[in-house]
């Protein structure tokens, strides 16, 4: 079974900060997709990476994929209220058609 | 913007009766998925679904579960006799290629 531990699990920071957030694994995987899900919605998809070291940038967030496709992390700059969510991180294994395992999220707080 | 959406958003049934939950993906896409999220917990994956038939599908989906693509645009997920532990989000998703998947908004089933 392949698991995603994502830290920390809270997060509180001031307007301003920067932040990152970290995506870990055992694991090698095909594909690393974050997502921000707000309380009884889906998951809306930030970032899909898939080539180990790749960096994407999304405005003021930053994905990085790790070389050995393992590990990602998350940074936003100068964070802001409305960044305010569950950040989720999910794994496609090596050759399955995006059978996600999801991590347990890490909840970001920005306050004013 | 394309998006997948489902349908109903709240279902309330008692416990032994069958539920059909109904999403449309987004309207070019391969691959399609439900998965669950229970209350407090990681969103899990139940099955994906490929050219008109099942390609994975996980230890949750047992018999009593099953899914559909009745024509060109709904895909549906029965549960034939639901118990009080199939209360859960219940997630649509969908994929063209390289990116993704994107999730519906949810479909909250309430087992009494």
């Amino acid at each position: 079974t392949q698991l995603l531990e994502q830290s920390p699990q809270f997060l509180s920071i001031q307007e301003g900060e920067n932040l990152t957030v970290y995506c870990n694994s055992s694991s090698v995987f095909s594909s690393l997709q974050w997502y921000r899900q707000e309380p009884g919605e889906g998951p809306v998809l930030l970032v899909t990476v898939v080539t180990g070291g790749e960096v994407k940038k999304l405005k003021r967030l930053t994905f990085q994929f790790g070389d050995a496709r393992k590990d990602s992390s998350l940074h936003i700059t100068a964070a802001q209220t409305g960044d305010t969510g569950l950040y989720l991180c999910a794994g496609g294994p090596s050759g399955s058609a995006r059978q996600l395992t999801f991590g347990s999220g890490t909840q970001l707080t920005v306050l004013p | 913007e394309p998006e997948v959406t489902q349908t109903p958003s709240h279902q309330v049934t008692q416990m032994g009766q069958e539920v059909i939950l109904r999403c449309v993906p987004i309207s070019n896409h391969l691959y399609f998925y439900w998965y669950r999220q229970i209350l407090g917990q990681k969103v899990e994956f139940l099955v994906s679904f490929y050219n008109n038939e099942i390609s994975e599908k996980s230890e949750i989906f047992d018999d009593q579960f099953s899914v559909e693509r009745p024509d060109g645009s709904n895909f549906t997920l029965k549960i034939r006799s639901t118990k009080l532990e199939d209360s859960a989000m219940y997630f649509c998703a969908s994929i063209l290629i390289r990116v993704g998947p994107f999730f519906g908004q949810g479909t909250r089933l309430t087992v009494v």
